[in-house]
């Protein structure tokens, strides 16, 4: 099966730890993402990379960090400086060619709450 | 800079009748478009895109969309609403003219279809 996984399903933090969200693709794309979703808010882009070795800060960067070692896997941390960590957070992939007509793969999500 | 706009936090319709999910953008050239659904705890599904061409574009699930680049729309419709298609609704734009933009979303739109 081709596509995008993410995990865990659900992750609770405790104030002042660091966590990290795993998200590995398939898909062969060159471009993942990161985007932060909270209720009743669209999707927030924390960060992307084109490339391995090689990444971007989105719109929401702060108190979070980012690694792509590998084209198939792109975590992401969730640092004790980011303030309030409560949220869905969703993984993407897609091509990254032009003419930059094509469509994002979204993984499932992971919950992540602060207790 | 790129916008989307979705007026309606909600649309409420009756099993069989017909849907609108409205959507305006805002980009300095030409536009990308593109509509996901996420259902409860999940990530976002593709649904349809607008690349060239036919204005009126066909996507899954029986959805179609109709790009006005006068006025800068590019509403969801289908002609007969099932309850299964109760989600949530997002809208996304990149401008054909600067590849290194991100796709931008809406806020989304909660549809509830009734029985």
């Amino acid at each position: 099966d081709g596509g995008i996984t993410q995990s865990p399903k659900y992750l609770f933090r405790k104030e002042g730890q660091n966590v990290t969200l795993s998200c590995e693709q398939n898909l062969n794309h060159d471009a993942m993402y990161w985007y932060r979703q909270d209720p009743g808010q669209g999707l927030r882009l924390i960060y992307y990379s084109q490339i391995v070795n090689d990444f971007q800060k989105g719109d929401i960067a702060e108190g979070y960090s980012v690694s792509r070692e590998k084209k198939e896997s792109f975590p992401l941390t969730v640092t004790s400086a980011q303030k309030n960590p409560t949220a869905f957070y969703l993984c993407a992939s897609s091509i990254w060619a032009e003419p930059m007509n094509t469509e994002a793969f979204f993984g499932q999500g992971t919950r992540l709450t602060v207790v | 800079a790129q916008s989307v706009a979705q007026p309606e936090d909600q649309v409420n319709v009756a099993e069989g009748n017909p849907l609108t999910v409205k959507c305006t953008y805002s980009v300095s050239g030409n536009p990308y478009l593109f509509w996901y659904v996420q259902y409860p705890n999940r990530g976002l599904q593709f649904l349809l895109k607008y690349i060239t061409g036919d204005n009126l574009v066909k996507g899954s699930y029986g959805f179609e969309a109709e790009f006005n680049k006068s006025q800068t729309s590019f509403h969801l419709k289908k002609p007969s609403a099932l309850v299964s298609d109760s989600a949530l609704y997002f809208c996304a734009v990149r401008d054909r003219g600067n590849a290194g933009n991100m796709l931008t979303f809406g806020g989304g739109t909660r549809l509830m279809v009734k029985p």
